[in-house]
């Protein structure tokens, strides 16, 4: 079982609807990225939170420690948002080594 | 400032060739690291440094050897390359500020490396 698990892998949506993906960890960390891989390959840091909530344009992100769950939320999608969403686990410890989820690939359709 | 850059940004190789993936930053960041992206499965960590003169092995690290002579490069060097070493290769950095709830971008990505190994 991966330490980092992402649901859905997959999600085909229109273009206004609400977006969620899910990020749930097994291991401790001490802060969480969310990171936007664009289909031409090159990859963004969208967000790095370790408690509440982040909003960044039409983008929020959540994350509850205790339950070890994180959440990505697009609101008003639009074609451009397609990309595949990974989420990071960043190691408790003082290290900054990360551990990937294998991501969610989101299609927006006009 | 140019971020992160990797070069090359392809390359094709034949088994038990050696080469090296170069990458260097601008951003004056301690933390820097490759990663190998192959398809079904999330990014892996190869070697990191958090800081010139210090590396370390990260996940999947047979098969590499880096150095961090300078706090701007970190270059991956493969020693004798193997079909199993095909996949896209990343090199990121990160400032400990950002990394610590700085408001700013918390990791910077270079555009990738594609590798195939015949």
């Amino acid at each position: 079982k991966n330490e980092v698990e992402q649901s859905p892998q997959n999600l085909t949506a229109q273009e206004g609807e609400f977006i969620t993906i899910n990020c749930s960890y097994s291991v401790g960390i001490s802060a969480l990225h969310w990171l936007q891989q664009h289909p031409g390959g090159g990859i963004v840091s969208l967000f790095m939170l370790s408690s509440g909530k982040k909003k960044h344009g039409r983008l929020i992100a959540t994350i509850n420690i205790q339950e070890k769950h994180s959440s990505l939320h697009i609101t008003a999608s639009h074609p451009r948002d397609s990309a595949v969403y990974i989420c990071a686990g960043k190691s408790q410890g003082g290290s900054e080594k990360l551990v990937f989820g294998k991501g969610t690939k989101l299609t927006v359709n006009p | 400032n140019a971020g992160v850059t990797q070069t090359p940004k392809f390359q094709v190789l034949k088994t038990g060739q050696s080469m090296t993936l170069q990458c260097a930053q601008d951003m004056n960041h301690e933390y820097m690291s490759w990663y190998r992206q192959d398809p079904g499965m999330g990014l892996r960590l190869i070697h990191y440094s958090v800081g010139a003169g210090i590396t370390d092995q990260g996940e999947v690290p047979n098969g590499y050897n880096v150095s961090r002579s300078t706090t701007e490069d970190f270059p991956l060097r493969l020693l004798s390359a193997a079909p199993s070493q095909t996949s896209v290769y990343f090199c990121a950095s990160s400032s400990r500020s950002a990394l610590r709830g700085y408001r700013g971008q918390p990791q910077h990505f270079g555009d990738g490396t594609r590798l195939s190994i015949l």
